[in-house]
């Protein structure tokens, strides 16, 4: 079982580039989301889906971009990349059939903005 | 506005004492808590979900508490041991889509 796959697992992007973060889940989900994770701060929602299609604001949307194509894929587009967007992105999925299971993580891109 | 408090950032406990951390939130009112390790550099990974008929929830040496009236969730881990060392997050869900975190609380068990 693959589970929650991420790619890349690093990147360095210079200021005013863009670039898409990879998200892909086998295990058939109907939710995935994205998050930030700023070094020994907590996680921050940057965007959620509940189905191919249908995407949502989090709680720090500014400067990301999503798009839901398929159940199995949930890219984030970076479009000019800024220091401030340095952080590790880690991406999850739910089922949510039966009410509210657990939510299964990937293991993190690390992306430095110089 | 929501928002979710987890006690203090970092807790340090003597090897084969309980630890005990807090998450409280404010203006929502939901219907299950999950509570998620995190280990450093890693994603985080589910412990427990507790709803809210539900007083305590037990899972081995972990033991869950949900007050909905004191809109708080204390996370038990009993017998502890310097392998439960981690970042340990709360994540309280209304049954909308989102899932959001407290900020977490540093646990580090010292032999």
């Amino acid at each position: 079982n693959a589970g929650v796959t991420q790619t890349p697992k690093f990147r360095i992007l210079k200021i005013g580039q863009s670039m898409t973060l990879q998200c892909t889940q086998d295990m058939n989900h109907n939710y995935m989301y994205w998050y930030r994770q700023d070094p020994g701060m907590g996680l921050k929602l940057i965007y959620y889906s509940v189905g191919a299609g249908i995407t949502d604001k989090g709680e720090v949307p500014n400067g990301y971009n999503v798009s839901r194509s398929t159940t199995e894929d949930f890219p984030l587009r970076l479009e000019l990349a800024a220091p401030s967007q340095t952080s590790v992105y880690f991406c999850a999925s739910s089922s949510r059939q039966k009410l509210n299971t657990e939510a299964f993580f990937g293991q993190g891109t690390r992306l430095t903005v110089v | 506005s929501q928002k979710i408090e987890q006690n203090s950032e970092a807790l340090n406990i003597q090897e084969g004492k309980t630890a005990t951390l807090t998450c409280n939130y404010t203006n929502y009112s939901p219907a299950y808590l999950q509570w998620y390790r995190q280990d450093p550099g890693r994603g985080p990974v589910f412990l427990l979900l507790i709803r809210e008929n539900e007083k305590e929830k037990r899972k081995e040496r972990l033991k869950v508490t949900f007050d909905t009236t004191l809109k708080q969730s204390l996370f038990h881990i009993t017998a502890s041991q310097p392998a439960d060392s981690a970042t340990y997050l709360c994540a309280p869900l209304t049954g909308n889509e989102k899932l959001t975190f407290g900020t977490g609380t540093r646990l580090t068990i010292i032999p």
